[in-house]
Order: structure tokens, then sequence, then C-alpha cells
């Protein structure tokens, strides 16, 4: 009873460097999210898709690519890592309702990310 | 969504009923109460929602006030591992506001 995994758990970067978090779900949920978590900015969101193949941005889109190729996998990318993305990442989902958001959104454990 | 107000912090002994508080004046009638949670290093756990009937599940018990202004999380029997920070957000039914906004939350400590 997986729910929501995130790989890595941890990752230390240089700046200028890229990476992809992976999100994986086992609940076939319709809807996934990733968030970043900083001290007194609580969760913001980046991007979110609400299906396969489609993927929208969030509050704070810049400097990170999604994908979702698959339905069970959300994908973040960084093209170019700076410090200002040192976080931690959390992925999330939830169950499709029409283009409604109110079902809970479960949650993963977070990758811990710092960039150098 | 409505604006939610928690106490910054409670205790709670070990065994015993936790039982948070949660205002939401301005709750609207198609908004429903949900409650999350965050273990240190970890991320957030759903907990519970509902609309105006009491609910409980096998974490914890939600119960609303008649006029649904404010609401209260019961943790039954309080352990350990129940130490996190506890979120109260009110969010439509048709909501169509993608992003899940966490207030600041009340600290939570459970002590032996």
């Amino acid at each position: 009873n997986a729910g929501v995994t995130q790989t890595p758990k941890f990752r230390v970067l240089k700046t200028g460097q890229s990476m992809t978090l992976l999100c994986a779900q086992d609940m076939n949920h319709e809807y996934m999210y990733w968030y970043r978590q900083d001290p007194g900015m609580g969760l913001r969101l980046i991007h979110y898709s609400v299906g396969e193949g489609t993927t929208a941005k969030g509050e704070v889109p810049d400097g990170y690519n999604v994908s979702r190729l698959k339905k069970q996998n959300f994908l973040l990318g960084l093209e170019s890592a700076a410090p200002s993305q040192t976080s931690v990442y959390f992925c999330a989902s939830s169950k499709g309702q029409g283009i409604r958001f109110n079902q809970p959104q479960h949650f993963g454990d977070g990758t811990r990310l710092s960039i150098l | 969504d409505a604006k939610t107000t928690q106490p910054t912090s409670m205790d709670c002994a070990e065994g015993r009923a936790a039982n948070l508080p949660c205002n939401h004046s301005t709750i609207s009638g198609n908004e429903y109460v949900y409650w999350y949670r965050q273990i240190h290093s970890q991320g957030p756990q759903y907990i519970i929602h509902g609309l105006k009937n009491n609910e409980t599940n096998e974490m914890a018990s939600l119960i609303i006030t008649e006029d649904r202004k404010s609401s209260t999380l019961i943790l039954p029997h309080a352990t350990l591992r129940d130490t996190a920070v506890y979120y109260c957000i009110v969010r439509a039914l048709s909501s169509n506001d993608y992003k899940l906004s966490f207030g600041a939350g009340t600290t939570v400590t459970v002590r032996a």
C-alpha cells in the first residue's frame, strides 16, 4: 500500500546542473501536483496535472518543467538548478472529479534538494 | 475559500483525547472543512473532511457546529506519533482552485 512515492529522497546539486524528480502513485488518481515547501512560506504549488498528457502552471512554475506521460507518474525537472531552488519538494495526488479539486490530496514524503 | 483560525499550539497527554478547534466564521454553504497534518520531516497527511454532519474515520472524528462556523478535530487516544502541525482548511465542493493552501496550523505536542 505505497500511496505516493517520491525518488530520490535527498539530493545535492551544483548550480547549473539538471535533474528530474520522480513521483509515482498507485491509487489510480487523475490529478497530480508538485509543491515546494520553504521555511515560513508554507506549501507553494509549482505545477499540476489533471490527467495523463496534460500539465498546467501553478503559483511558482519558473525554472521547472513537468511531464505526465503515464497516469501514475509525474516528473518534475530542473533544467539549470539555482540556489533559490533549494527546498523540500512534495508530490501529491487526488481523485479527479470533473474540474473540481475538492478531493483530498495524498502526499509523498518529499525530496530534500540542496543547490550549492 | 473561507479563512480559518486555529490556536498556535497545544499540548496533550499521551492516551488522552486531543481536541483541536478551528474557527471558520465566513464559511459558505458549499464549503467543506478539511483537516491535514504534517509530522516533522514527512509530507502532509490527509486526516478527514466533512460538510455539516459529524464524521469519523480510523484516524479521528470531526465535529462541526450546527451553524458551521467552527469545528473540532478529535484524536481519541493521542500517541507520541500524533505530534505534528495540524491544519484546518475550508474548500468549496466546486472549487477550481487547484492549490491547497495551508495556514500556520496548530502545533500539537503529545507528552508522555
